[in-house]
């Protein structure tokens, strides 16, 4: 199964956009790409997916490459409040999600 | 936020015990998902269902096992708790499974179920 690979932490100054990584070279060509964040010990939530194309939504942009080996997740203008971990997932098949362990996500006032 | 709701939240229990979780939801949705969470590992899938008394493995299924009576409802059971069984375990709904060509399948996660097997 396609593997995600997240560093394992980064920081990020409040109104600042915040560009988060992630490296997915194994994912075949029908499989998606989904981000989540998780805040505290809350259960994960939706942030935006995509398959090849960059998406936009009123949470963040996703930017995919051109090969699909990796992705970036961009919160424009980062707030406290989003300071989570988020995880980079491929989705495999109608209902895998495989997770990776995720980049904590600190912003800083 | 998605109606779902997970019993007990936090459980101590001894090792060789059965436990069951419970997951319900208000949602109406088709699948049910089972995941738990370890330090290091992210989100690994337990089980899910695709239907009523439809169910499948996911990757870490072993000492394990799920029942759907209900739309409504998604049971996983530990037959007899092991101290490797110690995470905090996620139920999460999704409206449709989506197909390989299809685009949508968010998940919704319920609050999570702390388990401490002793």
């Amino acid at each position: 199964d396609a593997k995600t690979t997240q560093p394992p932490s980064m920081d990020c100054a409040e109104g600042r956009a915040a560009n988060l990584p992630c490296n997915h070279s194994t994912i075949s060509g029908n499989e998606y790409v989904y981000w989540y964040r998780q805040i505290h010990s809350q259960g994960p939530q939706y942030i935006i997916h995509g398959l090849k194309n960059n998406e936009t939504n009123e949470m963040a942009s996703l930017i995919i490459t051109e090969d699909r080996k990796s992705s970036t997740l961009i919160l424009p203008h980062a707030t406290l409040r989003d300071t989570a971990v988020y995880y980079c997932i491929v989705r495999v098949g109608a209902y895998k999600y495989i997770f990776g362990t995720g980049t904590r996500l600190k912003v800083l006032a | 936020d998605a109606g779902i709701t997970q019993s007990p939240r936090h459980k101590v229990t001894e090792t060789g015990t059965p436990v069951t979780l419970r997951c319900h939801q208000t949602e109406n949705h088709r699948y049910m998902y089972w995941y738990r969470q370890d330090p290091g590992h992210g989100l690994r899938l337990i089980h899910y269902s695709y239907g009523v008394k439809d169910t499948d493995k996911g990757e870490v299924s072993d000492g394990y096992s799920v029942s759907r009576s209900k739309t409504e409802d998604f049971l996983l059971t530990l037959e007899s708790a092991t101290s490797s069984q110690t995470s905090v375990y996620f139920c999460a709904i999704s409206e449709s499974g989506a197909s390989r060509t299809s685009s949508y399948n968010e998940q919704f996660f319920g609050p999570g179920t702390r388990l401490t097997v002793l």
